[in-house]
């Protein structure tokens, strides 16, 4: 079975811009959710999205969005990239649906560097 | 959302030594996960242990949860080099979907 799938691996980007990066779950898995990863802040949850919709977002600014399309591939936007948004950004996907939460299996990361 | 504490923040060992890294919580939780990281890489799933489970092993891993005292940890035994990585734990509430809260981990160094 296929892992998580996160591309690209590695982008630079400069102040200003926007970035898209996307993920595709294991296959089966509806649920996907994002993190952060920066030294400073640690890993930090963005958002999560299940059956194309969002369940849950964390404490980010707007500029910060995402989406799943109906194969459960998903991908998140940063528009107006600031320096501070340079980071690994960890996509998720889970089996687990209602109230049991079982294990994430993470992708490998995107690595933003803005510039 | 629930958040664990790590503790210690970095530990250095030999290999064949037993490493013990701690967490805890603050409120009642469903079940608790650790993970695992190498440096730059994604998180690994370790293991997860239920509220009315008190142990669990997995090979070399063993953990432990105590809810009156909120805590776990996480004991890997006869460590290797490769076990070198930063370890997180995940409690979860029902109501957290896959809203994971992480704390800063614990840096594990195993010396060949």
């Amino acid at each position: 079975k296929a892992g998580v799938t996160q591309t690209p691996r590695y982008l630079i980007k400069t102040r200003g811009q926007q970035v898209t990066l996307s993920c595709s779950p294991i296959s089966g898995h509806r649920s996907v959710s994002w993190y952060q990863q920066t030294p400073g802040q640690g890993l930090q949850f963005l958002f999560e999205y299940f059956s194309e919709t969002q369940r849950n977002k964390g404490n980010f600014p707007g500029r910060f969005s995402g989406r799943q399309f109906s194969n459960s591939r998903s991908e998140m936007n940063v528009s107006t990239l600031e320096l501070g948004d340079s980071a690994l950004y960890l996509c998720a996907s889970s089996f687990s649906v209602g109230r049991d939460t079982g294990e994430l299996f993470f992708g490998e990361g995107s690595r933003l560097t803005v510039l | 959302s629930q958040q664990g504490e790590e503790d210690p923040q970095a530990l250095s060992i030999q290999e064949g030594e037993n490493a013990t890294m701690n967490c805890s919580y603050k409120t009642s939780i469903n079940n608790l996960q650790w993970y695992r990281q190498n440096s730059g890489r994604g998180l690994v799933h370790l293991i997860l242990i239920r509220s009315n489970e008190r142990e669990k092993h997995s090979g070399r891993l063993r953990v432990t949860l105590d809810t009156s005292k909120k805590s776990s940890s996480l004991l890997i035994t006869a460590s290797r080099a490769a076990d070198t990585a930063s370890y997180f734990c995940a409690p979860i509430l029902l109501t957290s979907g896959s809203r994971l809260t992480f704390g800063e981990g614990t840096q594990l160094t195993v010396n060949p």
